[in-house]
């Protein structure tokens, strides 16, 4: 079983739309949590980290559920520059990130 | 503020010829460090990370390797290229345990020809 497990998509939505996507781990231990965003031919950029109680960054949103082991990710009024590959990392063990291998997510004008 | 250097952005390299990658960070110390690998299409595959000079771990048997020479030094390297070798190289650096989160260069583009 992998480590983290990301629906692939694509989401194609239209501008101004909510979309919404989770990703499962399988490390219970796990403590730390992110979600990261990569543009096409780019470097991965921290989006947002996950705390245990939910957070919002203006229009996303991000969630952690412990019991079920899955972290998800909501954008509000998306944007054309939304488009993008959206990585799931979680906190494997001995200083080690595990990375998703991306959901992509397609606004449309 | 902390900055990490990665270099060169592109590279075509003929199959058999040696790799030198280097990355540098700026604005902090013993940081851990690490490299990746992204095939085309693909989800990111950790090559090797580093705790502190000299201390490396390889993750993924093959043939490349890395060595940390100096604190915010990283450099990854081969001696023979394979056309397999090909992909994205992405050098990154995060503060012990990896609390924060990886920061991540801008990336090497590597073709072998």
């Amino acid at each position: 079983r992998k480590e983290v497990e990301q629906d692939p998509g694509p989401f194609n939505v239209p501008e101004g739309a909510t979309v919404a996507f989770n990703c499962t781990y399988s490390n219970s231990a796990s403590q730390s949590f992110f979600w990261y965003r990569q543009d096409c031919r780019k470097e991965p950029k921290l989006l947002m980290s996950v705390y245990s109680s939910g957070n919002e960054d203006g229009r996303f949103t991000a969630q952690l559920n412990r019991a079920s082991q899955y972290i998800s990710l909501l954008i509000r009024d998306s944007k054309l520059s939304d488009s993008a590959t959206y990585l799931c990392v979680v906190d494997s063990n001995d200083y080690k990130l595990s990375f998703g291998a991306g959901t992509t997510v397609t606004v449309r004008a | 503020s902390q900055t990490i250097h990665q270099w060169p952005a592109t590279l075509v390299q003929p199959v058999g010829s040696p790799l030198s990658l280097e990355c540098t960070v700026e604005g902090t110390s013993n940081p851990n460090l690490y490299w990746y690998r992204q095939a085309a299409g693909r989800g990111l595959q950790l090559l090797f990370y580093s705790v502190g000079i000299g201390q490396i771990s390889s993750e993924v048997p093959q043939n490349l390797s890395a060595s940390r020479p100096q604190d915010r030094q990283f450099i990854l390297s081969s001696k023979k290229l394979l056309l397999s070798d090909s992909g994205f190289y992405l050098c990154a650096w995060s503060v012990p345990g990896g609390i924060y989160g990886y920061t991540f260069g801008s990336g090497t583009r590597l073709t072998v020809v």
